[in-house]
């Protein structure tokens, strides 16, 4: 099971970059990673996924190193309707795939 | 974004009730995913449907039931649910279960009390 692990919550001032690290230490040769932001009460919403090195959308970053890991998210520029719960999840086939962990609980600051 | 629906949005129900919430996606996806999200913890999977088949299922107590009848709707039917059955309930359809790559899309959810 390719577990992850995110620190727990984090503040950030509006107008920040916001950067968001996930360890996925056992990760497997197929599995991609996928990040989700979530808001109170609602469904989780895809906003991105690599395989390795950079991957950049109109939403956000999502860095991978060579070993990959782990991997960072970045949010630029964060405003306060970004404040959510930030899941990073490594897709592994096979018993207990699809695991969210606990994720990250991002609050922008005005 | 309307790709995936959830109905109803909120339910209140007795112990001793029956009920089903339903999900319908509209993306053309094989397969459909229950979680079960309680206050404050991470998303637990409950169920997998991939072309209509459960591939998973995640040592769920009986008294849920799902049901797919077809690869766009899904159905959770609950019987005798339990006050910490209380939950956000969360509906995913997505395209194939079997490639790293794949992505799931959530429906909103359908807020559960079980008095």
């Amino acid at each position: 099971l390719a577990k992850t692990t995110q620190p727990i919550s984090m503040d950030s001032y509006e107008g920040q970059e916001v950067n968001i690290t996930c360890s996925h230490n056992n990760i497997a040769t197929n599995d991609y990673i996928t990040w989700y932001q979530q808001f109170p009460s609602q469904g989780p919403r895809f906003i991105i996924q690599g395989y390795k090195t950079k991957v950049t959308n109109e939403v956000a970053s999502l860095f991978i190193p060579a070993d990959r890991k782990s991997s960072t998210l970045s949010l630029p520029r964060v405003s306060l309707s970004d404040t959510a719960v930030y899941y990073c999840l490594v897709l592994t086939y096979g018993n207990n795939r699809l695991a969210f962990g606990k994720g990250n609980q991002v609050v922008v600051i005005p | 974004e309307t790709g995936v629906t959830q109905t109803p949005r909120h339910l209140v129900m007795g112990m001793t009730n029956k009920k089903s919430l339903k999900c319908e996606q509209h993306l053309g996806h094989n397969a459909m995913y229950w979680y079960k999200q309680s206050a404050k913890k991470p998303l637990e999977l409950m169920f997998v449907y991939s072309l209509e088949e459960r591939v998973e299922n995640n040592s769920v107590p009986s008294r849920f039931s799902p049901e797919c009848p077809n690869s766009s709707h899904l159905f959770l039917h609950l019987h005798t649910l339990q006050p910490e059955d209380s939950a956000l309930y969360l509906c995913a359809s997505s395209q194939d279960p079997g490639q790293g790559a794949d992505t799931q899309y959530f429906g909103p959810g359908t807020r559960l009390t079980v008095l």
